[in-house]
Parts: C-alpha cells; sequence; structure tokens
C-alpha cells in the first residue's frame, strides 16, 4: 500500500542529544514537509522540499536540520540547538507542492528528559 | 509573511445541526490553493475539502462546503448535519502555486453534543 511513514511513534531523548525522526514515503512525492504541532500552536512549518537535494527553511527552522537526498526519505534532526524540542511532528507530501492535497504520517512524538 | 488565522480556538455544535468554521489568510497572491484538514483524536490528519483561488465557485465535499471570499481573503468550512464522527480539530492551510510553501492555522476543535 502506499503512503508515508514516519518512525518511530514515541521517542524520548536526554536533554543536550541530537535526535533524528524518520519519514518515508512510497507515493513518488516529489515536495515533503515537516511540520511541529504543539497545543493552541497549530501546525508549524519546519522546513520543506519540493525536490531532491534542495530544501528550505519554514517558519520555524532554528534549532532542526533536514537532508534529502533521496526521493522517498526527509529525515528530520533535533539538534541540541533546539531549546524545547518536546512535542508532536508530523512529516507530509504531496505530488510537486503546487496546490495539490498533501498526505501525512501519523507523527512522532518526541518526550526530551 | 503569509499567515492563516483561525479566530475560533473552540466550537461547538448541536448533532445534527450546522456549524462555521472561520479562516482568514494573509497573502499577496494571486495563484494559491486552500484546504480544511481535519484531525481526530487519532492525530491524523485527513483532507477534508480543497479550494482553487481561481475558481469562483466554492468547494463542496458532501456534508462539507466552504464559503471562500477571495477579496476579503476568508475560507470558512460549513459542515451540515453534523454527526459525532465530525468532532475533531480542524485546521486551515494555505498554499501558493509558486514557492510550496505549505501553512496551518492554529486549529479549531469542534466539539459534537449528542
Amino acid at each position: 500500500d502506499g503512503g508515508i511513514t514516519q518512525s518511530p511513534k514515541y521517542l524520548f531523548r536526554k536533554e543536550g542529544q541530537n535526535v533524528t525522526l524518520s519519514c518515508e514515503q512510497n507515493l513518488n512525492h516529489d515536495a515533503m514537509y515537516w511540520y511541529r504541532q504543539d497545543p493552541g500552536q497549530g501546525l508549524r512549518l519546519i522546513y520543506y522540499s519540493q525536490i531532491v537535494n534542495d530544501f528550505q527553511k519554514g517558519d520555524i527552522a532554528e534549532g532542526y536540520s533536514v537532508s534529502r537526498e533521496k526521493k522517498e526519505s526527509f529525515p528530520l534532526t533535533v539538534t541540541s540547538a533546539q531549546k524545547n524540542p518536546t512535542a508532536f511532528y508530523l512529516c507530509a507530501s504531496s505530488i510537486q507542492g503546487r496546490g495539490e492535497s498533501a498526505f501525512f504520517g501519523q507523527g512522532t512524538r518526541l518526550t526530551v528528559v | 509573511a503569509q499567515t492563516v488565522t483561525q479566530s475560533q480556538p473552540e466550537m461547538s455544535v448541536q448533532e445534527a445541526e450546522t456549524v462555521t468554521l472561520s479562516c482568514t489568510y494573509d497573502t499577496s497572491e494571486s495563484d494559491y490553493y486552500l484546504f480544511w484538514y481535519k484531525q481526530p483524536p487519532s492525530r491524523q490528519m485527513i483532507l477534508v475539502i480543497r479550494q482553487e483561488a481561481y475558481k469562483q465557485q466554492n468547494a463542496t465535499e458532501n456534508r462539507f462546503s466552504v464559503n471562500f471570499q477571495k477579496a476579503a481573503k476568508s475560507f470558512s468550512l460549513k459542515i451540515s448535519d453534523s454527526q459525532l464522527g465530525d468532532a475533531a480539530m480542524y485546521f486551515c492551510a494555505y498554499i501558493p502555486s509558486n514557492t510550496g510553501k505549505l501553512i496551518f492555522g492554529q486549529g479549531t476543535t469542534l466539539q459534537v453534543k449528542p
């Protein structure tokens, strides 16, 4: 079945450690997105990519990094520079990022202790 | 900067009645798309409806319809004959066709009372 997969569903890390969240899609979509969801703040865009080997900062990119070496994969690294990393993270993809509907993964809940 | 604003953090509706969720957006683009997404307690995002800005006709999907006012930059969602399964958080979203930057509003939590 085609879809977008985020792993793991729950992730615990110690403060000061970098952690990488996985996002894989087999929909042959060019565009991929990472969002952070906090209570009362909706979905805030971290990074997005419309093509392999290219990506742009979203509205809250500080403390995060991404790569887009393969069309299917768009991993997100939460670095130690991110001051409040505990949140729910959602990955999405769309055909070209030109106005098509986006498909979402099931999310990763990151807790930093 | 492009922004999407949902001014109603919470709404409630009686089962079988109609409710309207509000959304406004700010943009200088002329070619863009608007969406409503639903996020139930499972947190899986589900597309409800999509509107192309160049189309004057309001989009509809069964019990869901929008009121798209381009000049006012308003994009409200009307849910008719509300059902218990409609209870969820609803997000308004915007994407300009030239940048691919998909942004969301803060969300509105909808409660459906039996």
